[in-house]
């Protein structure tokens, strides 16, 4: 077990709709980062939190946010769903400084658009 | 172009046999090199880093860095049916902290 959780396991949602996605991070990890991993690909870096400030964004367009808490729990949001965006969201939380090896990722929320 | 290029495969072996993975990066400023090990439906587990270029060896897994030639490999001895996963290649900076740029993934295969 890594020690970071994600809610909920799968989801179905339609064209259009908004989602939120939940992280808990490992105690103490103050930085949070997510990706996006379609079927058949590797995860593809969405955006970092550190320290409850957005550090850092892949190419992802502004319907895609997060937040980050003082309890190092996270969301990710989606809005306006489109088809393209069914795939698997992973959060991953980090203690920067630290040793590559402390980047501990979730089991993920799979998302289904219809 | 991908930052990291990596074949999908899928890759089918029989048991025993050695599993051969690489991947191709573009940018020489990365500077730590992960291999991730995926079973279906899960996240990904992180196998072995390297920061340097040469050989480092963990029980059966050996991950190689070439740097000057912008390859990396990952090797399994003695591959099992367990060894049946996805395999990810990730790469990073330590400017861009946990901001990794991954493989496509390469699906394995371990034949009884």
């Amino acid at each position: 077990e890594t020690g970071v959780t994600q809610s909920p396991t799968h989801l179905i949602k339609t064209r259009g709709q908004q989602v939120t996605l939940r992280c808990s991070s490992q105690s103490g990890h103050n930085t949070v980062s997510w990706y996006q991993q379609a079927l058949g690909q590797g995860p593809q870096f969405i955006f970092q939190y550190y320290r409850e400030e957005e550090n850092g964004r892949g190419n992802f367009p502004p319907r895609f946010s997060g937040l980050q808490f003082p309890n190092y729990s996270s969301e990710l949001n989606v809005n306006a769903l489109e088809l393209d965006d069914s795939a698997l969201y992973l959060c991953a939380s980090s203690l920067p400084g630290a040793s590559v090896d402390t980047q501990y990722f979730g089991p993920g929320t799979r998302l289904t658009v219809l | 172009q991908k930052e990291v290029e990596q074949d999908p495969g899928p890759l089918s072996v029989p048991e025993g046999a050695i599993v051969s993975l690489n991947c191709t990066y573009s940018n020489s400023a990365f500077q730590y090199f992960m291999w991730y090990r995926q079973y279906s439906r899960k996240g990904p587990e992180l196998l072995m880093y390297t920061y340097s270029s040469g050989n480092k060896e963990d029980g059966r897994f050996t991950a190689q860095v070439d740097k000057s030639s912008k390859y990396i490999s990952l090797f399994i001895r003695d591959s099992q049916p367990s060894d049946s996963a996805t395999y990810l290649c990730a790469i990073g900076t330590t400017d861009s902290w946990g901001k990794l740029q991954f493989g496509a993934g390469t699906q394995v295969v371990v034949t009884p």
